[in-house]
């Protein structure tokens, strides 16, 4: 199994204020990516990252915030937790930007009352 | 914005039968790939499919590739309740780096004895 450890496993939260889950992993690998998963949408990207300091945009990123200072930890921030944001989120890396398969952590359930 | 539609959502078969899930798109995918998701844990890849009209099997599981690369199925033969679990496509866009994979919906699959 790839090393991604995803912490807190589980959070519950007020409506406002900021939540940071955090990523880590020992693979060394380039590309780390944070995603939502709810009923009928499947999985949807966040943000991603493609090296130290360097992050992107993905489909849904109103809301969130990431860093990634090293090459092991990447951490998604919700500056203002809305209920909107309840979700099981995943974080992802990947060796390659090419499309290479995506090795998912075990996710954080995340509730915002 | 790339979409994957998969059929069905959820299926409840009896152990030694035979199913097949489809994922579908009108847009064109330079790869597809299958994922398999179970309760608590993230996604595990199954496989990726490349070329137009490619078929993979793993075990009893048999992955296609439309000849358009729009469309992939999965069927499973004989069924077990192991296989039990999300059974989530990808699809990696034509253009557009860092691994932005559209997921599908996922398909919900249950096995009983």
């Amino acid at each position: 199994d790839a090393g991604i450890t995803q912490s807190p496993r589980h959070k519950v939260t007020e409506t406002g204020t900021p939540v940071t889950l955090r990523c880590h992993q020992t693979e060394n690998h380039r590309y780390m990516y944070w995603y939502r998963q709810d009923p009928g949408h499947g999985l949807r990207l966040i943000h991603y990252s493609y090296g130290v300091k360097d992050t992107d945009k993905g489909e849904v990123s109103d809301g969130y915030s990431v860093s990634r200072s090293k090459t092991e930890d990447f951490l998604l921030t919700l500056e203002s937790a809305t209920s909107s944001q309840t979700s099981v989120y995943f974080c992802a890396i990947s060796r390659t930007g090419s499309n290479e398969k995506l090795f998912f952590g075990s996710g954080t359930q995340l509730s915002v009352l | 914005t790339q979409l994957l539609e998969q059929s069905p959502q959820f299926l409840s078969i009896q152990e030694g039968e035979n199913l097949t899930v489809y994922c579908n798109s009108s847009s064109v995918f330079s790869s597809l790939q299958w994922y398999r998701q179970e309760p608590g844990e993230g996604p595990v890849l199954l496989v990726t499919v490349v070329t137009g009209g490619e078929v993979k099997k793993l075990k009893r599981l048999t992955f296609q590739f439309g000849d358009a690369r729009k469309d992939s199925s999965l069927h499973i033969t004989a069924a077990q309740p192991g296989d039990t679990g999300l059974y989530l496509c990808a699809g990696a866009g034509i253009t557009g780096g860092g691994n932005k994979l559209t997921f599908g919906t996922g398909t919900q699959l249950k096995v009983e004895l």
